[in-house]
C-alpha cells in the first residue's frame, strides 16, 4: 500500500525557517516524480514544487523561488521541502504527492502537514 | 503562467442530477488537463487525467472532455457522496497551476 507521511509543520514567525519531510513507503520511491502542493485555510490548491526521479530537475512556483528548496533522498525514501524567509501567505497545509507512472502528475497524496506563519 | 478558470464556483445539486463543471485555460494546453476531487478534511483524489482518461477505481459516472482551452468534468447521476470540491489542474508547462475550485453542495 502506498503511504506518504508528512512531518515538520508547525508555527513559525515571519522570516523564519522550517523543513518539511515526507516519508514514502509501499512503492519504489526512486522511480517517481514527487511534488509539494499547498492549500491555504479555506482556499484552493496551489502547486508549489516538484522534483524528478534522480533529483536533477526541480521546478517551483514563482512565489517561492529563492526561498524554498525541494530535495529527495532516494536511499531513505524521503522527500523534503526546506522553507526559508517564511511569510504569512505561506500559511497552509502542505501535501506531499507521488507522480503517476513516469509523469509528474500528482496521484497519491499524503494527509498533509500544517504550517502557520505568524508573530 | 497558465491561468485556469472554473465555473461555476459553487453549485447546489440534488442526487441523481447530471452535473457539468467547466475549466477554461488562458492558453492552449492540448489535453494536459486533469481533475481532482477533494472532500471535506481529506486529501485530493485524482479523478480524470489528460482531459478524458479514466483512473482505476474511480466510478464510471465521472467523465472528462475537451482539448485546447475548454474542458469539462461531468458527473452522471450524482450521488450524495460526490458532494465535494473539484479542481482542474494543468501540467502543460511550469509553473503547474490549479483552477480556483468548484464546490458542490446538496440542495
Amino acid at each position: 500500500e502506498v503511504q506518504l507521511v508528512e512531518s515538520g509543520g508547525g508555527l513559525v514567525q515571519p522570516g523564519g525557517s522550517l523543513r518539511l519531510s515526507c516519508a514514502a513507503s509501499g512503492f519504489t520511491f526512486s522511480s517517481y516524480w514527487m511534488s509539494w502542493v499547498r492549500q491555504a485555510p479555506g482556499k484552493g490548491l496551489e502547486w508549489v514544487a516538484n522534483i524528478n526521479q534522480p533529483g536533477s530537475e526541480k521546478y517551483y512556483v514563482d512565489s517561492v523561488k529563492g526561498r524554498f528548496t525541494i530535495s529527495r533522498d532516494n536511499a531513505k525514501n524521503s522527500l523534503h521541502l526546506e522553507m526559508n524567509s517564511l511569510r504569512a501567505e505561506d500559511t497552509a497545509v502542505y501535501y506531499c504527492a507521488r507522480g503517476y507512472g513516469g509523469n509528474p502528475l500528482p496521484y497519491y497524496w499524503g494527509q498533509g502537514t500544517r504550517v502557520s506563519v505568524s508573530s | 503562467e497558465i491561468v485556469l478558470t472554473q465555473s461555476p464556483d459553487f453549485q447546489s445539486v440534488t442526487p441523481k442530477e447530471k452535473v457539468t463543471i467547466t475549466c477554461r485555460a488562458s492558453q492552449s494546453i492540448g489535453t494536459s488537463l486533469h481533475w481532482y476531487q477533494q472532500k471535506a478534511d481529506q486529501s485530493p483524489k485524482l479523478l480524470i487525467k489528460y482531459a478524458s482518461q479514466s483512473i482505476s477505481g474511480v466510478p464510471s459516472r465521472f467523465s472528462g472532455g475537451g482539448s485546447g482551452t475548454d474542458f469539462t468534468l461531468t458527473i452522471d447521476t450524482l450521488e450524495a457522496e460526490d458532494v465535494a470540491s473539484y479542481y482542474c489542474h494543468q501540467s502543460d508547462s511550469f509553473p503547474y497551476t490549479f483552477g480556483q475550485g468548484t464546490k458542490l453542495g446538496i440542495k
